[in-house]
Protein backbone atom coordinates (compact mmCIF):
# COMPACT_ATOMS: atom_id res chain seq x y z
CA UNK A 1 0.00 0.00 0.00
CA UNK A 2 1.22 3.29 -0.97
CA UNK A 3 2.27 5.71 1.45
CA UNK A 4 -0.16 8.57 0.81
CA UNK A 5 -3.56 7.82 -0.80
CA UNK A 6 -6.06 10.27 -2.34
CA UNK A 7 -9.52 9.41 -4.21
CA UNK A 8 -10.85 9.40 -6.21
CA UNK A 9 -8.21 9.18 -8.65
CA UNK A 10 -10.38 10.93 -11.39
CA UNK A 11 -13.57 13.39 -10.76
CA UNK A 12 -15.80 15.46 -13.11
CA UNK A 13 -18.03 17.99 -11.64
CA UNK A 14 -20.37 20.64 -12.56
CA UNK A 15 -19.74 24.50 -11.51
CA UNK A 16 -23.52 23.84 -9.05
CA UNK A 17 -21.68 20.85 -7.65
CA UNK A 18 -20.26 20.00 -4.08
CA UNK A 19 -17.88 17.07 -4.06
CA UNK A 20 -14.94 16.35 -1.83
CA UNK A 21 -11.18 15.02 -2.04
CA UNK A 22 -9.75 12.71 0.31
CA UNK A 23 -6.22 12.02 1.38
CA UNK A 24 -4.63 9.40 3.74
CA UNK A 25 -1.39 8.91 5.04
CA UNK A 26 -0.08 5.70 6.29
CA UNK A 27 3.45 7.36 7.41
CA UNK A 28 3.15 8.67 10.97
CA UNK A 29 3.62 11.96 9.72
CA UNK A 30 2.59 15.23 11.16
CA UNK A 31 2.19 17.32 8.25
CA UNK A 32 -0.15 17.27 5.41
CA UNK A 33 -0.54 19.80 2.33
CA UNK A 34 -2.61 20.49 -0.78
CA UNK A 35 -1.11 21.47 -3.79
CA UNK A 36 -2.43 22.53 -7.08
CA UNK A 37 -0.89 21.35 -10.54
CA UNK A 38 -2.29 23.55 -13.31
CA UNK A 39 -1.09 23.07 -17.17
CA UNK A 40 1.88 24.98 -17.67
CA UNK A 41 1.91 26.06 -14.38
CA UNK A 42 4.16 25.51 -11.69
CA UNK A 43 2.72 23.48 -8.63
CA UNK A 44 0.95 25.97 -6.19
CA UNK A 45 1.00 25.13 -2.37
CA UNK A 46 -2.53 25.86 -1.30
CA UNK A 47 -3.24 25.02 2.78
CA UNK A 48 -0.83 23.47 5.32
CA UNK A 49 -1.67 21.35 8.34
CA UNK A 50 0.26 20.68 11.17
CA UNK A 51 -0.86 18.74 13.57
CA UNK A 52 -4.37 18.72 12.32
CA UNK A 53 -4.19 22.71 12.58
CA UNK A 54 -3.98 24.63 9.33
CA UNK A 55 -0.85 27.46 9.49
CA UNK A 56 -0.97 28.46 6.05
CA UNK A 57 -3.17 29.09 3.38
CA UNK A 58 -1.82 30.79 0.36
CA UNK A 59 -5.22 33.07 -0.52
CA UNK A 60 -7.16 30.21 -2.03
CA UNK A 61 -10.44 31.37 -3.07
CA UNK A 62 -12.81 29.98 -0.15
CA UNK A 63 -14.73 27.20 -2.69
CA UNK A 64 -11.94 25.40 -1.41
CA UNK A 65 -12.50 24.24 2.02
CA UNK A 66 -10.13 22.03 3.36
CA UNK A 67 -10.34 19.87 6.44
CA UNK A 68 -8.32 17.72 8.91
CA UNK A 69 -9.82 15.50 11.32
CA UNK A 70 -7.02 14.02 12.52
CA UNK A 71 -3.29 13.19 11.60
CA UNK A 72 -3.75 10.86 8.66
CA UNK A 73 -6.70 12.13 7.01
CA UNK A 74 -7.01 15.68 4.82
CA UNK A 75 -9.92 16.29 3.02
CA UNK A 76 -10.37 18.86 0.32
CA UNK A 77 -14.05 20.44 0.10
CA UNK A 78 -15.39 21.76 -3.36
CA UNK A 79 -18.19 23.96 -4.44
CA UNK A 80 -19.70 26.12 -7.03
CA UNK A 81 -15.86 25.76 -8.73
CA UNK A 82 -14.83 27.34 -12.06
CA UNK A 83 -13.50 25.43 -14.70
CA UNK A 84 -10.11 27.47 -14.49
CA UNK A 85 -10.08 25.07 -11.29
CA UNK A 86 -9.65 22.12 -13.44
CA UNK A 87 -5.94 20.51 -12.52
CA UNK A 88 -4.16 18.02 -10.89
CA UNK A 89 -5.03 18.04 -7.08
CA UNK A 90 -1.98 16.40 -5.14
CA UNK A 91 -1.84 15.94 -1.85
CA UNK A 92 1.36 15.38 0.18
CA UNK A 93 2.28 14.92 4.11
CA UNK A 94 5.84 15.10 5.71
CA UNK A 95 6.98 14.12 8.78
CA UNK A 96 6.73 17.74 10.51
CA UNK A 97 6.03 21.20 9.00
CA UNK A 98 8.85 22.40 11.91
CA UNK A 99 12.02 24.02 11.07
CA UNK A 100 14.39 22.18 9.25
CA UNK A 101 13.36 20.96 5.55
CA UNK A 102 11.82 17.32 5.47
CA UNK A 103 10.64 15.44 2.27
CA UNK A 104 7.30 14.98 1.18
CA UNK A 105 5.70 12.64 0.08
CA UNK A 106 3.09 13.12 -2.52
CA UNK A 107 0.03 10.98 -3.95
CA UNK A 108 -1.20 9.90 -6.85
CA UNK A 109 -3.19 12.66 -6.96
CA UNK A 110 -7.18 13.90 -8.44
CA UNK A 111 -8.15 14.75 -11.54
CA UNK A 112 -10.83 17.51 -11.54
CA UNK A 113 -12.44 18.20 -14.61
CA UNK A 114 -14.95 21.29 -14.10
CA UNK A 115 -17.80 21.74 -16.78
CA UNK B 1 10.76 35.11 -1.78
CA UNK B 2 11.62 31.78 -2.73
CA UNK B 3 11.79 30.80 -6.10
CA UNK B 4 12.94 28.17 -8.84
CA UNK B 5 13.53 28.24 -12.41
CA UNK B 6 14.27 24.99 -14.52
CA UNK B 7 15.30 26.78 -17.79
CA UNK B 8 14.73 23.87 -20.12
CA UNK B 9 11.09 22.89 -20.92
CA UNK B 10 11.68 20.05 -23.10
CA UNK B 11 14.83 18.05 -23.27
CA UNK B 12 14.95 15.36 -25.84
CA UNK B 13 17.81 12.45 -25.23
CA UNK B 14 18.94 9.15 -26.51
CA UNK B 15 18.89 6.16 -24.47
CA UNK B 16 21.92 5.48 -22.93
CA UNK B 17 23.27 9.23 -23.50
CA UNK B 18 24.46 11.39 -20.33
CA UNK B 19 21.74 14.06 -19.08
CA UNK B 20 21.96 17.04 -17.28
CA UNK B 21 18.83 18.86 -16.17
CA UNK B 22 19.45 22.32 -15.08
CA UNK B 23 17.83 24.30 -12.05
CA UNK B 24 18.27 27.54 -10.71
CA UNK B 25 17.00 28.93 -7.17
CA UNK B 26 16.72 32.00 -5.69
CA UNK B 27 16.45 32.02 -1.52
CA UNK B 28 18.33 33.87 0.65
CA UNK B 29 19.59 31.30 3.12
CA UNK B 30 20.88 27.68 3.23
CA UNK B 31 18.07 25.96 0.82
CA UNK B 32 16.84 22.75 1.31
CA UNK B 33 17.02 21.31 -2.54
CA UNK B 34 14.79 18.43 -3.59
CA UNK B 35 14.63 16.77 -7.25
CA UNK B 36 11.35 15.13 -7.83
CA UNK B 37 9.65 13.15 -10.78
CA UNK B 38 5.97 12.99 -12.15
CA UNK B 39 4.90 9.81 -14.02
CA UNK B 40 1.69 10.71 -16.61
CA UNK B 41 -0.91 10.82 -14.54
CA UNK B 42 1.08 10.00 -11.56
CA UNK B 43 2.04 11.70 -8.46
CA UNK B 44 5.75 13.36 -7.51
CA UNK B 45 8.20 10.87 -6.28
CA UNK B 46 11.28 12.34 -4.54
CA UNK B 47 14.91 11.46 -6.58
CA UNK B 48 17.00 13.18 -4.37
CA UNK B 49 17.34 15.57 -1.66
CA UNK B 50 20.18 18.34 -0.42
CA UNK B 51 19.79 19.55 2.91
CA UNK B 52 23.58 20.10 3.97
CA UNK B 53 27.07 18.48 4.07
CA UNK B 54 28.19 16.85 0.62
CA UNK B 55 27.44 19.00 -1.72
CA UNK B 56 27.37 15.86 -4.55
CA UNK B 57 23.87 13.94 -3.48
CA UNK B 58 23.26 10.33 -4.80
CA UNK B 59 19.71 9.77 -5.36
CA UNK B 60 17.61 6.74 -6.61
CA UNK B 61 17.59 5.10 -10.46
CA UNK B 62 20.78 6.35 -10.90
CA UNK B 63 19.85 10.22 -10.64
CA UNK B 64 23.25 12.51 -8.53
CA UNK B 65 22.72 16.27 -7.89
CA UNK B 66 25.23 18.93 -7.16
CA UNK B 67 24.39 21.52 -4.95
CA UNK B 68 26.72 24.83 -6.24
CA UNK B 69 26.09 27.30 -4.27
CA UNK B 70 27.91 30.22 -5.98
CA UNK B 71 26.03 29.66 -9.01
CA UNK B 72 22.67 28.86 -6.80
CA UNK B 73 22.11 25.98 -8.58
CA UNK B 74 21.31 22.47 -7.98
CA UNK B 75 21.40 20.15 -11.43
CA UNK B 76 20.60 17.08 -12.10
CA UNK B 77 22.43 14.47 -13.79
CA UNK B 78 22.27 11.06 -15.17
CA UNK B 79 25.10 9.15 -16.72
CA UNK B 80 23.09 7.10 -18.94
CA UNK B 81 19.42 7.32 -19.50
CA UNK B 82 16.94 4.68 -19.78
CA UNK B 83 13.58 4.98 -21.92
CA UNK B 84 11.55 4.39 -18.66
CA UNK B 85 13.12 7.45 -17.23
CA UNK B 86 10.97 9.76 -19.47
CA UNK B 87 8.81 11.22 -17.14
CA UNK B 88 8.70 15.41 -15.80
CA UNK B 89 11.40 16.17 -13.63
CA UNK B 90 10.41 19.00 -10.42
CA UNK B 91 13.30 21.15 -8.89
CA UNK B 92 11.91 22.63 -5.77
CA UNK B 93 13.52 24.89 -2.85
CA UNK B 94 12.69 24.29 1.02
CA UNK B 95 12.47 26.69 3.22
CA UNK B 96 13.82 27.02 6.83
CA UNK B 97 10.55 26.83 8.45
CA UNK B 98 7.98 23.80 7.23
CA UNK B 99 8.13 22.07 3.95
CA UNK B 100 6.39 24.62 2.09
CA UNK B 101 7.84 23.70 -1.28
CA UNK B 102 8.35 25.76 -4.34
CA UNK B 103 8.65 24.02 -7.44
CA UNK B 104 10.15 24.81 -10.54
CA UNK B 105 7.65 24.49 -14.13
CA UNK B 106 9.17 21.46 -14.80
CA UNK B 107 11.15 20.08 -17.35
CA UNK B 108 9.52 16.81 -19.81
CA UNK B 109 12.53 14.43 -20.61
CA UNK B 110 11.86 12.25 -23.82
CA UNK B 111 14.17 9.58 -24.29
CA UNK B 112 14.39 8.60 -28.07
CA UNK B 113 15.77 4.76 -28.89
Amino acid sequence: ETGVTQTPRHLVMGMTNKKSLKCEQHLGHNAMYWYKQSAKKPLELMFVYSLEERVENNSVPSRFSPECPNSSHLFLHLHTLQPEDSALYLCASSQDAGPGGTEAFFGQGTRLTVV
Amino acid sequence: AQSVTQPDIHITVSEGASLELRCNYSYGATPYLFWYVQSPGQGLQLLLKYFSGDTLVQGIKGFEAEFKRSQSSFNLRKPSVHWSDAAEYFCAVGTSYGNKLVFGAGTILRVKS
